[in-house]
């Protein structure tokens, strides 16, 4: 069955300091994979996502995330965080043909230490 | 603009009860969908609307019915609540380019 795992529940960064936010998935072909952010009692808003083509792809806020096939990953990094950037990332891998019906890691609380 | 707007924000049930949570969208998309976020879960689908006059179920329908009233509006409700069914529901619509936007959320409590 297709999954998405995000290791790491919570992770503390110092402002200022880089970000990696870690996404696994398991599904047979290659996904089309994204990146939500949350903030405290908002709903969700893309940060990015990879279709094809260029494995880097770059988003709203100064986030990037790279896909490798190999890995089955798709991480989620930004080389300078600010105390803004505190909040809750989901990875999210669509299941093909499915009317962009997406399967979502539990997420990653980001805490940023002044 | 408003996108995805939500109603309610906030609910308390007892079990047993009936509620029906509102969601619209004026950004004229054709798909969409109810979800529910509980804690250490993600999001889970509920159920989800490819168009207007089509509903299919998602992951966890159990416990729900919805409405796509028109291509603005797609209603989720809750026949007999059970404390099961305590969660943050969200309403979202996506753009032919996959981008899901979100309503702010709606936190239903059942006692």
């Amino acid at each position: 069955a297709q999954s998405v795992t995000q290791p790491d529940i919570h992770i503390t960064v110092s402002e200022g300091a880089s970000l990696e936010l870690r996404c696994n998935y398991s599904y047979g072909a290659t996904p089309y994979l994204f990146w939500y952010v949350q903030s405290p009692g908002q709903g969700l808003q893309l940060l990015l996502k990879y279709f094809s083509g260029d494995t880097l792809v770059q988003g709203i806020k100064g986030f990037e995330a790279e896909f490798k096939r190999s890995q089955s990953s798709f991480n989620l990094r930004k080389p300078s965080v600010h105390w803004s950037d505190a909040a809750e990332y989901f990875c999210a891998v669509e299941i093909m043909d499915s009317n962009y019906q997406l399967i979502w890691g539990a997420g990653t609380k980001l805490i940023i230490k002044p | 603009n408003a996108g995805v707007t939500q109603t309610p924000k906030f609910q308390v049930l007892k079990t047993g009860q009936s509620m029906t949570l509102q969601c619209a969208q004026d950004m004229n998309h054709n798909s969409m969908y109810w979800y529910r976020q509980d804690p250490g879960m993600g999001l889970r689908l509920i159920y989800y609307s490819a168009s207007e006059g089509t509903t299919d179920k998602g992951e966890v329908p159990n416990g729900y019915n919805v409405s796509r009233l028109n291509k603005r509006e797609f209603s989720l409700r809750l026949e007999s609540a059970a404390p099961s069914q305590t969660s943050v529901y969200f309403c979202a619509s996506s753009d032919p380019g996959r981008r899901l936007f979100f309503g702010s959320g709606t936190q239903l409590s059942v006692l």
